[in-house]
Parts: structure tokens; C-alpha cells; sequence
């Protein structure tokens, strides 16, 4: 059975700093894996989906990784500012694009 | 391009009562999705539709919980009877094909009292 952790639960950084966020998972068979954004009271916005033939990706300040032989990614968030602050969670694709969630990690950038 | 739309936004029922929630995926998305989220967690898939057709219910609570999607296109989730436990959030998603993005609505808050 598919279980993905994120650590840490809670980050609170400084606006402008530079921050990275894990995320493991206990199979490495996966088609895909996904990270996700979540506001208070919100859905979920997809932010990088990594394909599991690929090692990153990059949108804007965002760059994700993805090593699937050790079971991990890392989302790394560059200069972060405060309308960054958000749940972050990882998705990964078990197959027929089933996902299974980590329970996320809670991100506040201060001013 | 429109999103996945959800209704209601917000939903308040007594314990025993019933409970349907409404989705409308984004248009040409044959995939669609019930999550469940309690606060604090991460969304559990509750059931996954391609087209008109079950793909995977392994997590639906059979006894108390029913989903359709007639004609392949919207989709109603219904509780009956509701538990106090079923207190959560039900996001609806939706996706192109099996290695595409992911695309949730909203979500409908559900608090059983």
C-alpha cells in the first residue's frame, strides 16, 4: 500500500528566504507525481507535475524534484514571499491516475 | 476555460440526515474524482469515474455513501445517513487522461452536528 509523508508538518520562514519541502513515498512504482497548493477554506491548484521518466521541473520560483528509485521529491521555493504562505501537498500517481496525498506541510512567509 | 464547479459551498445536517453534493468537471475531462479531505489530512479517494463507468470505489463507504455520473459529464455525491465522522471536505476533481494534471473544484464543506 502507497503511503507518502511531507516533512515538515509546519514551516514559518522570514520573507526572501529560500525554503525546500519534502515529500517521500514507500513504492516507486508511480506513474506521476504531483504538488499541489492549498488555501485556507480552498481546493487544491496544481502546481508542478513531474512525470516519473522526468528528474525536475520548473515553473517560475518553483523547481521540483524527483528521485523515484528513493522514493522522494522536493519542492524548492525561491525567494518566497508572503502570498506564498499556503498548505503544500504532494500527490503521487499509483496508476490510472489514482492519487495518494501526504498530509502536507503548512507554509507561513512573514512580511 | 471554467473550472470544476461544486455546489453547495457549505452544507450544516443533523446526524441520520442525508446529504448530495453536485460536480460539473471541466468540459472534454472523462476522468473525475471524489476526495474526501478531514481537517488536517491529506484528500482519500472516495471514488473515480471514466465516463459513466466506476473505475475505483475500494474506499467508498458502500453503506452510507453513493456517487453517479450519468451521460459521462456532471456527477452527485449522496450520504445517507450521515455520521458525525463524515465531517469533511468533498472535493471534486477532474483530468483529461491518466497522466494529466489534475484539475479540484472548490470543495463543499460538510459539518454533521
Amino acid at each position: 500500500k502507497q503511503e507518502v509523508t511531507q516533512i515538515p508538518a509546519a514551516l514559518s520562514v522570514p520573507e526572501g528566504e529560500n525554503l525546500v519541502l519534502n515529500c517521500s513515498f514507500t513504492d516507486s512504482a508511480i506513474y506521476n507525481l504531483q504538488w499541489f497548493r492549498q488555501d485556507p477554506g480552498k481546493g487544491l491548484t496544481s502546481l508542478l507535475l513531474i512525470q516519473s521518466s522526468q528528474r525536475e521541473q520548473t515553473s517560475g520560483r518553483l523547481n521540483a524534484s524527483l528521485d523515484k528509485s528513493s522514493g522522494r521529491s522536493t519542492l524548492y521555493i525561491a525567494a518566497s514571499q508572503p502570498g506564498d504562505s499556503a498548505t503544500y501537498l504532494c500527490a503521487v500517481n499509483t496508476g490510472f491516475q489514482k492519487l495518494v496525498f501526504g498530509t502536507g506541510t503548512r507554509l507561513l512567509v512573514s512580511p | 476555460e471554467a473550472g470544476v464547479a461544486q455546489s453547495p459551498r457549505y452544507k450544516i445536517i443533523e446526524k441520520r440526515q442525508s446529504v448530495a453534493f453536485w460536480c460539473n468537471p471541466i468540459s472534454g475531462h472523462a476522468t473525475l474524482y471524489w476526495y474526501q479531505q478531514i481537517l488536517g489530512q491529506g484528500p482519500k479517494l472516495l471514488i473515480q469515474f471514466q465516463n459513466n463507468g466506476v473505475v475505483d470505489d475500494s474506499q467508498l463507504p458502500k453503506d452510507r455513501f453513493s456517487a453517479e455520473r450519468l451521460k459521462g459529464v456532471d456527477s452527485t455525491l449522496k450520504i445517507q445517513p450521515a455520521k458525525l465522522e463524515d465531517s469533511a471536505v468533498y472535493l471534486c476533481a477532474s483530468s483529461l487522461g491518466v497522466a494529466d494534471v489534475t484539475f479540484f473544484g472548490q470543495g463543499t464543506r460538510l459539518t454533521v452536528v
